[in-house]
């Protein structure tokens, strides 16, 4: 059964300053890797798309990677602003069949502060 | 319409009582998701649809869930005798053709909360 753990549960950063979220999978058989951002009392966003064949995708000042075989994946921010304060979840794409379904890490609260 | 939109976007109701959940997908999206988060939890996968029919339900927690998108675009999720456990923020998500590849876009959910 696979399972999504993101670290760490909540970080809180000056403004400016560069960071990294950590998302780890267990089962490395995935077909895609998401990573989202999601508002107090709002939906979800969707930031960045690997595709199990990809390393790495990169949009503004997010970088996220893949590496399958270690079932890793990190989001990088760059020059963070008080923006981009919210929860940044993990979500994995499963390989089989007619399954659609992603499964979520619990998700990593940011801070940025002024 | 520009993104998918969810009614109602709150929702209280009382021990027993019947709901109905109403999802909007983006135009043209063949695919739709349903989803509910509980609060510190990360989203929890319900029910898939391609088209008209249910492609997935294996995450309806139990037969009081039922969910139908009867002309392939708007979906309704029904939840009977309502419990207070089912109270979580119901998510919706749709995406063009229901691939591996695609990104799922999400509606800003109905919080449903059962007194």
């Amino acid at each position: 059964k696979q399972e999504v753990t993101q670290i760490p549960a909540a970080l809180s950063v000056p403004e400016g300053e560069n960071l990294v979220l950590n998302c780890s999978f267990t089962d490395s058989a995935i077909y895609n890797l998401q990573w989202f951002r999601q508002d107090p009392g709002k939906g979800l966003t969707s930031l960045l798309l690997i595709q199990s064949s990809q390393r790495e995708q990169t949009s503004g000042r997010l970088n996220a990677s893949l590496d399958k075989s270690s079932g890793r994946s990190t989001l990088y921010i760059a020059a963070s602003q008080p923006g981009d304060s919210a929860t940044y979840l993990c979500a994995v794409g499963p390989n089989a069949g007619n399954n659609r379904k992603l499964i979520w890490g619990l998700g990593t609260s940011l801070a940025v502060n002024p | 319409g520009a993104g998918v939109s969810q009614t109602p976007s709150n929702k209280v109701t009382e021990k027993g009582k019947y709901v109905e959940l109403r999802c909007d997908p983006i135009s043209g999206h063949t695919a739709l998701y349903w989803y509910r988060q509980s609060l510190g939890q990360g989203p929890e996968f319900l029910i898939y649809f391609q088209g008209t029919g249910a492609a997935d339900d294996s995450g309806l927690p139990n037969d009081r869930f039922f969910a139908v998108r009867p002309e392939g675009s708007v979906s309704t999720l029904k939840i009977q005798r309502t419990e207070r456990g089912d109270s979580a923020v119901y998510l919706c998500a749709s995406s063009l053709h229901g691939t591996y590849q695609e990104t799922q876009y999400f509606g800003p959910g109905t919080r449903l909360l059962v007194l």
